[in-house]
């Protein structure tokens, strides 16, 4: 099946600084979402993109369908940005396969 | 309703006991999927309902997993002579279509099994 692997594992970050999540995934797709889980578990939608680019706020997203991967920034970041960012995506007619998962840590 | 509904929120069961969790997908989203979140762990696929054609069970664990819904509205997992690697988050998310549109998940439910 379609591989999905984020990176980085891990991030820690100062308030105020910028990151950049990466999700690589190893077969075309009509379908790619990025997720923010709050510590408390909830999943939150902040992107359908399978293509292109899109900002919300202080988030944005880009996908290049061609080159099978997808970039979420993060600017300015506050500690209410921590948690854990997934990146999903659907390779035809079957159900989202999520990465591992992007953990940040945002310290005031 | 407004947005993906779960119950119960938490539930802890003694191992071998019969457990049932309920979704309540958003109104007029045809298809709802099941997902399980170990610890730490991402999100692992178990069965999703597509309109009325038949689920796709391919990600249950094993036959104690079952689940069922009724047309396009509510679905139910039941897991049977719970274990202890049973203990998880179960998310349950309903989209427009399988094809097409995003996901909203609810909010779980967290399933400790003593």
């Amino acid at each position: 099946g379609i591989q999905v692997e984020q990176s980085p594992p891990d991030l820690i970050l100062q308030e105020g600084a910028n990151s950049t999540l990466r999700c690589n995934f190893s077969d075309s797709v009509n379908n790619l979402q990025w997720f923010h889980q709050n510590p408390w578990g909830q999943l939150i939608n902040l992107f359908y993109i399978p293509s292109g680019t899109k900002q919300n706020g202080r988030l944005s997203a880009t996908t290049v369908a061609t080159e099978r991967y997808s970039l979420l920034y993060i600017s300015s970041s506050q500690t209410t940005d921590s948690g854990v960012y997934f990146c999903a995506v659907r390779p035809g007619n079957t159900p989202l396969v999520f990465g591992k998962g992007t953990r940040l840590s945002v310290i005031a | 309703g407004a947005g993906v509904s779960q119950s119960p929120s938490n539930k802890v069961t003694e191992k071998g006991k019969d457990v049932e969790l309920r979704c309540d997908p958003i109104s007029g989203h045809t298809a709802l999927y099941w997902y399980r979140q170990r610890l730490g762990q991402g999100l692992e696929f178990l069965i999703y309902f597509q309109g009325n054609s038949a689920p796709d069970k391919s990600g249950l664990p094993s036959d104690r997993f079952s689940a069922e819904r009724t047309g396009e509205s509510v679905s139910t997992l039941t897991i049977q002579r719970t274990q202890q690697e049973d203990s998880a988050v179960y998310l349950c998310a309903s989209s427009l279509a399988v094809a097409g549109g995003g996901y909203t998940f609810g909010s779980g439910t967290r399933l400790t099994v003593v």
